[in-house]
């Protein structure tokens, strides 16, 4: 009931290319699905998130496509840049909760 | 704002050795975490605080213990250090169970 599924696992993608990494989720209860975004070396930032009331938040190059009738989201990177190899994860959360619950994140690297 | 912070960036300790990773954050932040990450495993929720004086179990709480004993600070103990709790370390904050700010992780090698 708490998972959140993430796939794939890793991801190669042309500069210029566009990247999409998917999770699923069972818990209809959760209410907030950030992806976070983790460099070599570094900690997770938050990229970006959205709420279930919409279907598609757009931030620059980064978008989310939420599904909730098929409880699954995605992160779409349109114009793949070097700059974007990272570690991707997406994440679910509830307000009567007390934490976020982590997919197992996406090695994403963009070939120049 | 420093953010969240932690020390030490590094360890290395022998089997059976003990040691506390400490956390601390600026933000005034309710909520605080430990987490540990392992290649292929994402991130593991270790023990959490939902406020001053407060902790809890996540998903692999065995052989480490917690404590909240000032709202800006988390300590993470391990009492006896086996080779299976070689990992990065990340401490984060939020202020609702939402948003969370990661600090930079500590490297633990356990030999």
């Amino acid at each position: 009931q708490q998972q959140v599924k993430q796939s794939p696992q890793s991801l190669i993608v042309q500069k210029g290319g566009i990247s999409i990494i998917n999770c699923a989720y069972e818990n209809t209860a959760f209410d907030y699905f950030p992806w976070y975004q983790q460099f070599p070396g570094k900690g997770p930032a938050l990229l970006i998130a959205i709420r279930p009331d919409v279907s598609e938040k757009k931030e620059g190059r980064f978008t989310i496509s939420f599904n909730k009738s098929a409880k699954q989201f995605s992160l779409h990177i349109m114009d793949s840049q070097p700059g974007d190899s990272a570690t991707y994860f997406c994440a679910a959360s509830m307000a009567s909760g007390s934490r976020l619950t982590f997919g197992e994140g996406t090695q994403l690297t963009v070939n120049p | 704002n420093a953010g969240v912070t932690q020390t030490p960036k590094f360890r290395v300790l022998k089997t059976g050795q003990s040691m506390t990773l400490l956390c601390a954050q600026d933000m005034n932040h309710e909520y605080m975490y430990w987490y540990r990450q392992d290649p292929g495993m994402g991130l593991r929720l270790i023990h959490y605080s939902v406020g001053e004086g407060t902790t809890a179990k996540g998903e692999v709480p065995d052989g480490y213990n917690v404590s909240r004993l000032k709202k800006q600070n988390f300590l993470l103990g391990l009492e006896s250090a086996a080779p299976s709790q070689t990992s990065v370390y990340f401490c984060a904050s939020s202020r609702d169970t939402y948003e969370q700010y990661f600090g930079p992780g500590t490297r633990l090698t356990v030999t």
